[in-house]
């Protein structure tokens, strides 16, 4: 079956450092890999889309990866700050389907 | 303002009763779609819809009904059947059609039934 995995463990970073992210899935042919944001009682937020033959797409201080070979796409925020703090999904999608969302990983920028 | 709405932010029932969630949307956009999400969990999709009077189930429909009689608007009904109706309702929608489109979301619906 289709499995999607983020780091369940929160992820603590002190402010100024990159923080790195990590969606891993299986059992997928994704043509597109999505990351959201969401703050705690909130819906999530679109930050960035990365198409498969694209290896890298940045924005602002966000870069996200795509490796199709390994499954993997990587989130780095770099100079983070305490306003970063949020839980981070990531998104694999088919363009054909309703998407669905990894667990989420939780970042704690530390001041 | 374009975005979607749902209403209310918190909603409590007693267990038996069926109770109905609002989503509307101005985006113009064909698709819709409900997720719940519990503490500390990830999205899971309980139906979608790509076209008005259309809609197909998620990964956990059971215990949910829909309909899409409106463009802009698509209720979710949690029924007495779902065992398990207390959680964080997300509504959510975006541009149908071959190619990737980001997906919005509203604000949410908590769920209480005791």
């Amino acid at each position: 079956s289709q499995k999607i995995e983020q780091n369940s463990e929160a992820l603590n970073i002190q402010e100024g450092k990159t923080a790195t992210l990590t969606c891993n899935y299986t059992n997928y042919s994704p043509a597109y890999l999505q990351w959201y944001r969401q703050d705690p009682g909130r819906g999530p937020v679109f930050l960035l889309l990365i198409r498969e033959n694209e290896k890298e797409k940045r924005k602002e201080r966000l870069k996200v990866t795509f490796d199709t070979t390994l499954k993997q796409s990587l989130f780095h925020i770099t100079a983070s700050q305490p306003a970063d703090s949020a839980t981070y999904l990531c998104a694999p999608d088919t363009g054909r389907r309703a998407l669905t969302f990894g667990s989420g990983t939780r970042l704690q920028v530390q001041p | 303002d374009g975005g979607i709405t749902q209403s209310p932010k918190y909603l409590f029932r007693k267990e038996g009763q069926n109770v109905t969630l609002s989503c509307e949307q101005n985006l113009n956009h064909d698709a819709m779609y409900w997720y719940r999400q519990d503490p500390g969990q990830g999205l899971r999709l309980i139906y979608y819809s790509q076209i008005v009077n259309d809609f197909q189930k998620g990964d956990i429909a059971e215990g949910y009904s829909v309909s899409r009689e409106k463009k802009e608007s698509f209720p979710l009904t949690v029924t007495s059947a779902q065992k398990n109706p207390t959680a964080f309702y997300l509504c959510a929608s975006r541009t149908s059609g071959t190619g990737a489109y980001e997906q919005y979301f509203g604000p949410g619906t908590r769920l209480t039934v005791t």
